[in-house]
């Protein structure tokens, strides 16, 4: 059974530029979170699409977007990219709504120069 | 803002002997606390989880102690071995407020052989 499946793994950006991160979940999973993670802030919730809405939004500013197509899988995009978006991106996956038994992936390493 | 307190930040336990990582949390509405298992270079992966209406789960040479009047929950890692050397985080969901889990800081694991 094949995992939730993130690329690319490692990025490398200019302060200012934007990218764009893919998420592929689960087969059967048709709710999609994604996660920002850094060694100051620790884990950070940016948003959760089920059936192709967002159903949920953190504390991010608006350069920070994301949709989900409809085979559930996911893209979040940055947009005018700062040093400090420097993370580790990390997509979850999960059958129903909410939380519950997240899959993980092992992320996208964003650096941001 | 919602909180999630983990301690240690690190730890250190000789082979077979009993990791303890701590957690306490502030909003009484969260219903559902998971514990996460991380690797260098891979994602969170779910150790555990735990409601609040029991007090204590336990899967193998892991249990979740869970004291709902003091807002505190543990892990506990029985017989701790090489290959638990991880960081490991707690996490908190209230399912009411949306979906998305609250983490803890984390607790960078190593098990002396």
């Amino acid at each position: 059974k094949a995992g939730v499946t993130q690329t690319p793994r490692y990025l490398i950006k200019t302060r200012g530029q934007q990218v764009t991160l893919s998420c592929s979940p689960i087969s059967g999973h048709r709710s999609v979170s994604w996660y920002q993670q850094t060694p100051g802030q620790g884990l950070q919730f940016l948003f959760e699409y089920f059936s192709e809405t967002q159903r949920n939004k953190g504390n991010f500013p608006g350069r920070f977007s994301g949709r989900q197509f409809s085979n559930s899988r996911s893209e979040m995009n940055v947009s005018t990219l700062e040093l400090g978006d420097s993370a580790l991106y990390l997509c979850a996956s999960t059958r129903e709504q909410g939380a519950y038994g997240y899959t993980f992936g092992s992320g996208t390493r964003l650096t941001v120069v | 803002q919602q909180q999630v307190k983990q301690s240690p930040q690190s730890l250190i336990v000789q082979k077979g002997g009993i990791s303890i990582i701590n957690c306490a949390y502030e909003n009484t509405a969260f219903d559902y606390f998971p514990w996460y298992q991380q690797f260098p270079g891979k994602g969170p992966a779910l150790l555990i989880a735990i409601r609040p209406d029991v007090s204590e789960k336990k899967e193998g040479r892991f249990t979740i102690s869970f004291n709902k009047s003091a807002k505190q929950f543990s892990l506990h890692i029985m017989d701790s071995q090489p290959g638990d050397s991880a960081t490991y985080f707690c996490a908190a969901l209230d399912n009411n407020a949306g979906n998305m889990l609250t983490f803890g800081g984390g607790t960078r694991l190593m098990v002396k052989p």
